[in-house]
């Protein structure tokens, strides 16, 4: 299965720091999804995306889709400690059978 | 209300052993997923289920067989098993067709001795 290419593979910062991953296809996508997973747990649903261009925010956090379809981004805002996790973006598209494909993850460490 | 759980939590067994997953959603998704988490904590879907009928087995090996009874339900019985089937396996769920989202559940950890 296709693996979308996510960067940065880990992250250590500052509390209160802003935070920038972003995550890129070869294929396009209509759905761009991203998650977060602290250790222990499934991935959780952070912001979900339907349209190009869209910029959504939930929190000190905000994704956008991409122009292209084939990319989008996450940033967090002055970063806090409860902060740390794994963060996955997702894509889904109909010209890739409406599977979700995942990318490699970012880990996100918050020194306090 | 838990919207997809999956049990058990923790599961260590002996190498050889035949052991089964079970996964229940109450989001009213019919489509289904099992995904193994290996070490580096990639993401791999291994198998999806719509309607209870197989889409997608993406190589995984015919000791992995998954098994829908209803919508609601997706179990994994993995036979004869192996140190490399150490993981975390998530169960998921989401409505079938684009523009949705898919839900995870907490994960199984399977550790193979």
């Amino acid at each position: 299965g296709q693996q979308l290419n996510q960067s940065p593979q880990s992250m250590f910062i500052q509390e209160g720091e802003d935070v920038s991953m972003n995550c890129t296809s070869s294929s396009i996508f209509n759905t761009w999804l991203w998650y977060k997973q602290e250790p222990g747990e499934g991935p959780v649903l952070l912001i979900a995306l339907y349209k190009a261009g869209e910029l959504t925010s939930n929190g000190r956090l905000t994704a956008q889709f991409g122009i292209t379809r084939k990319d989008s981004f996450l940033n967090i805002s002055a970063s806090i400690p409860s902060d740390v996790g794994i963060y996955f973006c997702a894509g889904q598209g109909s010209n890739t059978g409406n599977q979700f494909y995942f990318g490699t993850g970012t880990s996100l460490t918050v020194i306090p | 209300d838990t919207a997809v759980s999956q049990t058990p939590k923790y599961l260590v067994t002996q190498m050889g052993n035949d052991k089964s997953i079970k996964c229940e959603q109450n989001l009213g998704h019919d489509t289904m997923y099992w995904y193994k988490q290996d070490s580096k904590k990639f993401l791999k879907i291994m198998f999806s289920y719509n309607n209870k009928e197989l889409i997608i087995n993406e190589t995984v090996p015919n000791r992995f067989s998954p098994k829908s009874p209803d919508k609601a339900h997706l179990n994994l019985h993995i036979n004869s098993l192996e140190l490399g089937d150490s993981a975390v396996y998530f169960c998921a769920s989401s409505s079938w067709g684009s523009g949705n989202t898919i839900y995870f559940g907490e994960g199984s950890w399977l550790t193979v001795v």
